[in-house]
C-alpha cells in the first residue's frame, strides 16, 4: 500500500514553455503533498508543502509564480514550471502523506529544458 | 536551525563486508528519524523509521540506531551485496513539525558494493 505515482518520468521541452508534473496517491488520501527539487549528487531540497484545498506554503527562495502548485483533491497535486528556462532543469520529486503518517515518495521527474 | 550531516559522502566496499553509515543532527528535539534508499534517477524508498522514544529498528540485514541526546544515528548493513549499491539518505522531523511532517535531509552517502 501507500503508492505514489508521478508523471511524466522524463520530459524535454524548449525554453519558454510551461511544464506540468502530476503527483497522485494511488491507494490513499493524501492530506499533504510535498514537492522537492534535487540537483545532481545533492540531497533533496523542499520547494513547497501543499494541503488539499488550500494554498501551498513555499520555502524561502522558491518563486511561487515560477513554480505553481495545485492540490485540488486528496489524491492529486500538480507542479507547473512556468516559462521554463535551462536553469530550471532538474530532478523533481513529490511525496504524499496522510495525517501523522510518513511521507511516501514518487519516482521523480527528470526535466530538461533546451 | 536543524542541520543533518552524513559521513562519509561516499563509500566503496567489497561484497560481504559489514558497514556503518553515520548521520548526525544538531537539534536533539526530533519527532522521528528515517533512513531512505535512493537508486540513480529514482525516488526514495523508506528503509527504517525510528520514533524519538526508540533506540533502534531492524529490518532484515539493516539495523538503525538512534541516540537522540548525542544527535546521532547509524545505519548498519550486514553482509553487504552489490544490490545494496545506492545512495542512503537520513532525514529527521523536528518535534515542532510533527503536524506538517516536514523532513530535513542529510546530503546522503553513496555506497558502492563491489562484487
Amino acid at each position: 500500500g501507500a503508492v505514489v505515482s508521478q508523471h511524466p518520468s522524463w520530459v524535454i521541452c524548449k525554453s519558454g514553455t510551461s511544464v506540468k508534473i502530476e503527483c497522485r496517491s494511488l491507494d490513499f488520501q493524501a492530506t499533504t503533498m510535498f514537492w522537492y527539487r534535487q540537483f545532481p549528487k545533492q540531497s533533496l531540497m523542499l520547494m513547497a508543502t501543499s494541503n488539499e484545498g488550500s494554498k501551498a506554503t513555499y520555502e524561502q527562495g522558491v518563486e511561487k509564480d515560477k513554480f505553481l502548485i495545485n492540490h485540488a483533491s486528496l489524491t492529486l497535486s500538480t507542479l507547473t514550471v512556468t516559462s521554463a528556462h535551462p536553469e530550471d532543469s532538474s530532478f523533481y520529486i513529490c511525496s504524499a502523506r496522510r495525517v501523522n503518517q510518513p511521507q511516501h515518495f514518487g519516482d521523480g521527474t527528470r526535466l530538461s529544458i533546451l | 536551525k536543524q542541520e543533518v550531516t552524513q559521513i562519509p559522502a561516499a563509500l566503496s566496499v567489497p561484497e560481504g563486508e559489514n558497514l556503518v553509515l553515520n548521520c548526525s543532527f544538531t537539534d536533539s528535539a526530533i519527532y522521528n528519524l528515517q533512513w531512505f534508499r535512493q537508486d540513480p534517477g529514482k525516488g526514495l524508498t523508506s528503509l527504517l523509521l525510528i520514533q524519538s522514544s526508540q533506540r533502534e529498528q531492524t529490518s532484515g540485514r539493516l539495523n538503525a540506531s538512534l541516540d537522540k541526546s548525542s544527535g546521532r544515528s547509524t545505519l548498519y548493513i550486514a553482509a553487504s551485496q552489490p544490490g545494496d549499491s545506492a545512495t542512503y539518505l537520513c532525514a529527521v522531523i523536528n518535534a515542532g513539525s510533527s503536524n506538517t511532517g516536514k523532513l530535513i535531509f542529510g546530503q546522503g552517502t553513496t555506497l558502492q558494493v563491489k562484487p
